[in-house]
């Protein structure tokens, strides 16, 4: 069993739509929890960064942590077709150890 | 956001060469900057962590005598794929770990074609 779940997709929506994007995680150690944007033949963009359970709003962005459940989310309100990529959850333990991404989710946001 | 500069974004060698990939922290200082490989729609595989100042620890299956890791600044990493082969062609990336609060921040990539 992987340490991170992340939901496959591909997801497709219509412009304007809320989007929801989920991992979940095995590994009690995980302190951080990151969520990071790529497009096609770039590299990742640091999105989302958070230490604690509990919601973190930024524009149209919001991170959701819920240590209790090991379950992460994030939000994308009104989205908009430049959103279209793919996004990965990432983890790390306290004590800069390295981070354990999950597989990302593709998502096209459709005009 | 901190910024990760990588080169080159693209290179094309021939089998047999060797080719070498920057990759620079430019506003902050980074004691541990991380190498991926990525194959197109997958997710990132980790090959090595690079700590300033000491060797590079590599992950399980990566051949530390293929994919040299050069961590000799805070600021600057170098992977050199020695003696590339054509089944060394992928993209690349880089990453950088801020030591104030731990965020990871990535290079732009380099796609390598070896022919």
């Amino acid at each position: 069993q992987k340490e991170v779940e992340q939901d496959p997709g591909p997801l497709s929506v219509p412009e304007g739509a809320i989007v929801s994007l989920n991992c979940t995680y095995s590994n009690s150690a995980f302190q951080y929890f990151m969520w990071y944007r790529q497009y096609s033949r770039k590299g990742p963009e640091l999105l989302m960064y958070t230490y604690s359970s509990g919601n973190k709003e930024d524009g149209r962005f919001t991170a959701q942590v819920d240590k209790s459940s090991k379950y992460i989310s994030l939000f994308i309100r009104d989205s908009q077709p430049s959103d279209s990529a793919t996004y990965l959850c990432a983890m790390s333990p306290l004590n800069a150890g390295k981070s354990t991404f999950g597989d990302g989710t593709t998502l096209t946001v459709k005009p | 956001g901190a910024v990760v500069s990588q080169h080159p974004s693209w290179v094309i060698c021939k089998s047999g060469t060797s080719v070498k990939i920057e990759c620079r922290s430019l506003d902050f200082q980074a004691t541990t900057m991380f190498w991926y490989r990525q194959f197109p729609k997958q997710s990132l595989m980790l090959m090595a962590t690079s700590n300033e100042g000491s060797k590079a620890t590599y992950e399980q299956g990566v051949e530390k005598d293929k994919f040299l890791i050069n961590h000799a600044s805070l600021t600057l990493s170098t992977l050199t794929v020695t003696s590339a082969h054509p089944e060394d062609s992928s993209f690349y990336i880089c990453s950088a770990r801020t030591v104030k609060d731990e965020k990871l921040f990535f290079g732009s990539g380099t796609q390598l074609s070896v022919l």
